[in-house]
């Protein structure tokens, strides 16, 4: 069974603050990276994916791989309540059907 | 575009009833996925289909069915409803390899 681990949280950081939410993976043939956000009562979207291995930055968030380690990771710079959300990590082994495997989630609360 | 389209948005059924969720997307989406989500848990993958008129079993298919007879339409029927298909309902599409899923704004299912 191919499985994504996510620490538990919750995570509570001030208002200002840098989130850092962390993600790891079983399966060594995992190509495609992903982070969700899910606000209470409302579906997963879209934050942020990556490929290879480094960093990828977008505005506040920043998305960091280590493909050796099994590893992802997502930081929030300057987190706003607004962040206050679920966050799901995802993996995909690709290979046509490209099925993405979700952890649990760390619920992420930003205190103003 | 509206997108990845879910109807009904929450229903509440006897054990022994069935129903069908319909998901209709119009991204022109290949790959489509239903999956489900118990509270505190991830999301686990129910079906999924890479084009019409192709389906297969995901991590927890007992007890549902799809078909995909059209590009657009990816219906999840559930025969015989059990308490343990108490979840919420997401169905999800997309596009081209590597690319995120965008998700349907979910069904709220009971079963009593």
């Amino acid at each position: 069974q191919k499985e994504v681990e996510q620490n538990s949280g919750p995570l509570s950081v001030p208002e200002g603050a840098i989130a850092s939410l962390n993600c790891t993976y079983s399966d060594r043939g995992s190509q495609s990276f992903f982070w969700y956000r899910q606000y209470s009562g409302k579906s997963p979207e879209l934050i942020m994916f990556m490929y290879s291995n480094g960093d990828k930055e977008d505005g506040r968030f920043t998305a960091q791989l280590n493909k050796a380690s099994q590893y992802v990771s997502l930081l929030i710079r300057d987190s706003q309540p607004s962040d206050s959300a679920t966050y799901l990590c995802a993996v995909s082994r690709g290979g046509g059907s490209e099925k993405l495997v979700f952890g649990k989630g760390t619920k992420l609360t930003v205190n103003p | 575009n509206a997108g990845v389209t879910q109807t009904p948005k929450f229903r509440i059924l006897k054990i022994g009833q069935s129903m069908t969720l319909q998901c209709t997307q119009d991204m022109n989406h290949n790959y489509m996925y239903w999956y489900r989500q118990d509270p505190g848990m991830g999301l686990k993958l129910i079906y999924y289909s890479v084009g019409a008129g192709i389906t297969d079993k995901g991590e927890v298919p007992n007890g549902y069915n799809v078909s995909r007879s059209t590009t657009e339409d990816f219906p999840l029927r559930l025969e015989l409803a059990a308490p343990s298909q108490t979840s919420v309902y997401f169905c999800a599409s997309r596009g081209g390899q590597g690319e995120g899923y965008t998700f349907g704004s979910g069904t709220r299912l009971t079963v009593v």
